[in-house]
């Protein structure tokens, strides 16, 4: 079944623990990304990555960091995470940026 | 202004009904668009893309407007199981980005 795995689900960590976000593909797609959503304020771009070794920031990439050493797999990884990247993380993938995306089912995560 | 914009809503319709709603985007660079549905903490699903010429798929129809700069979202006979938030969906030619809009909420009432 062609899926995007996002782990773990639901995150309630503290201020300053390094965490990591897995996301995984399995549909061989180039474009992958990595989305904030926030009441009001709807999707945000935080990185993507046109391919293996290739990412760039996206809108709000500030307190986020990225790696694409695989093309099945984008980590999100937050070095020391404050309570204002509590929110709810989406990982997509799409065969190119202009195509539908994919999403994962969501990463609810609370920084207290 | 934002980029890309929506009515929040909610619209509240008895099943049947037909609803439309519309999006706008600042950046008349923009080509490619979509329309995606969120269900409550869910992750969003194309509904169905935009096309110049506009384009149907049962009972949704999406429209473009470049001139005005905004697509449209037309669901006739609504369906309880339409309830959920639409977003409004925009990639920028030159950027290797989306952007979404915040989102309308539909509910479908009996």
């Amino acid at each position: 079944e062609a899926q995007v795995t996002q782990n773990p689900r639901y995150l309630i960590t503290v201020t300053g623990k390094k965490l990591t976000v897995t996301c995984s593909q399995n549909m061989n797609h180039e474009y992958m990304s990595w989305y904030r959503q926030d009441p009001g304020l709807g999707l945000r771009q935080i990185y993507y990555s046109m391919n293996v070794e290739v990412t760039d920031k996206g809108d709000v990439p500030e307190g986020y960091k990225v790696s694409r050493k695989e093309k099945r797999n984008f980590p999100l990884i937050l070095e020391s995470p404050s309570p204002n990247q509590t929110s709810l993380y989406f990982c997509a993938s799409s065969r190119d940026r202009r195509y539908e995306q994919y999403f994962g089912p969501g990463t609810r995560l609370t920084v207290t | 202004r934002k980029e890309v914009e929506q009515d929040p809503g909610p619209f509240n319709v008895p099943e049947g009904a037909t609803v439309a709603f519309n999006c706008t985007y600042s950046n008349s660079a923009s080509q490619s668009f979509f329309w995606y549905r969120q269900d409550c903490r869910k992750e969003p699903k194309l509904l169905m893309s935009v096309y110049s010429s506009g384009n149907e798929d049962g009972r949704f129809t999406a429209q473009l407007n470049r001139a005005s700069q905004y697509i449209s979202l037309l669901i006739r006979d609504s369906k309880l199981s339409d309830s959920a938030t639409y977003l409004c969906v925009v990639n920028y030619g030159g950027y290797n980005k989306l952007i979404f809009g915040a989102g309308t909420r539909l509910a479908v009432h009996p």
